[in-house]
């Protein structure tokens, strides 16, 4: 299986500030065929299921906020928030869907500081 | 707009069987586009996907479970359901029902999600 790990499991950030979430996966999650990185991101708030924010890296969906941001370097994948605002308090998960199983990373909880 | 609602009891007991219907709107679970999944969260573990269920491509498991969960679907019904048998407490978790878009085979990017039900695993 591929391992996905992500870091740090929890951060508290001003309201305003960079927010940033790392994930390593055990292995390259790159397609050569179409150059995709099968690399997704949610958000789950308290009570809530998981939310897809973005998906092949760094394409968000609808109607996600564009302080939301992806970004990849091998097997390293970062979650950007630029401006951290209240209702992005949140567990962040990573997940590759570039081999079965379908693994996700360990969660990482964000705060406000 | 689709709409995603399992259903099922809460407690189970030891070596006895769970199992879960998922109820989906706005959606025909007949199409070729989705395959319909089960995911759960441990408690403390993180996210764990169960498996797909496809109208023409069939299923696909999680290794780890395989051998002991099976899904079946009802069109008729809109209806997908999961069983998962010789339950020990291990298997105390939230379980979801989710819609994934397909992105190879038995690999899919999850996009609505039911609001999960907690299953506990206890005599």
């Amino acid at each position: 299986d591929i391992v996905m790990t992500q870091s740090p499991d929890s951060l508290a950030v001003s309201l305003g500030e960079r927010a940033t979430i790392n994930c390593k996966s055990s292995q390259s999650v790159l397609y050569s065929s179409n150059n995709k990185n099968y690399l997704a991101w949610y958000q789950q708030k308290p009570g809530q299921p998981p939310k897809l924010l973005i998906s092949w890296a760094s394409t968000r969906e609808s109607g996600v906020p564009d302080r939301f941001s992806g970004s990849e370097s091998g097997t390293d994948f970062t979650l950007t928030i630029s401006s951290l605002q209240a209702e992005d308090v949140a567990v962040y998960y990573c997940h590759q869907y570039y081999d079965t199983p379908q693994t996700f990373g360990q969660g990482t909880k964000v705060e406000i500081k | 707009q689709v709409h995603l609602q399992e259903s099922g009891p809460g407690l189970v007991k030891p070596s006895q069987t769970l199992s879960l219907t998922c109820t989906v709107s706005g959606v025909s679970i007949s199409t070729n586009t989705f395959y319909w999944s089960w995911i759960r969260q441990l408690p403390g573990k993180g996210l764990e996907w169960i498996g797909h269920i496809h109208n023409n491509a069939g299923t696909f498991y999680a290794p780890s479970l395989t051998s002991r969960v099976s899904t079946s679907m009802d069109t008729s019904k809109n209806q997908f359901s999961l069983n998962l048998n010789s339950v020990s407490a291990e298997d105390t978790a939230v379980y979801y029902c989710a819609r994934a878009r397909i992105t190879g085979t038995a690999r899919g990017l999850f996009d609505y999600w039911s609001q999960g039900t907690l299953v506990t695993v206890s005599s």
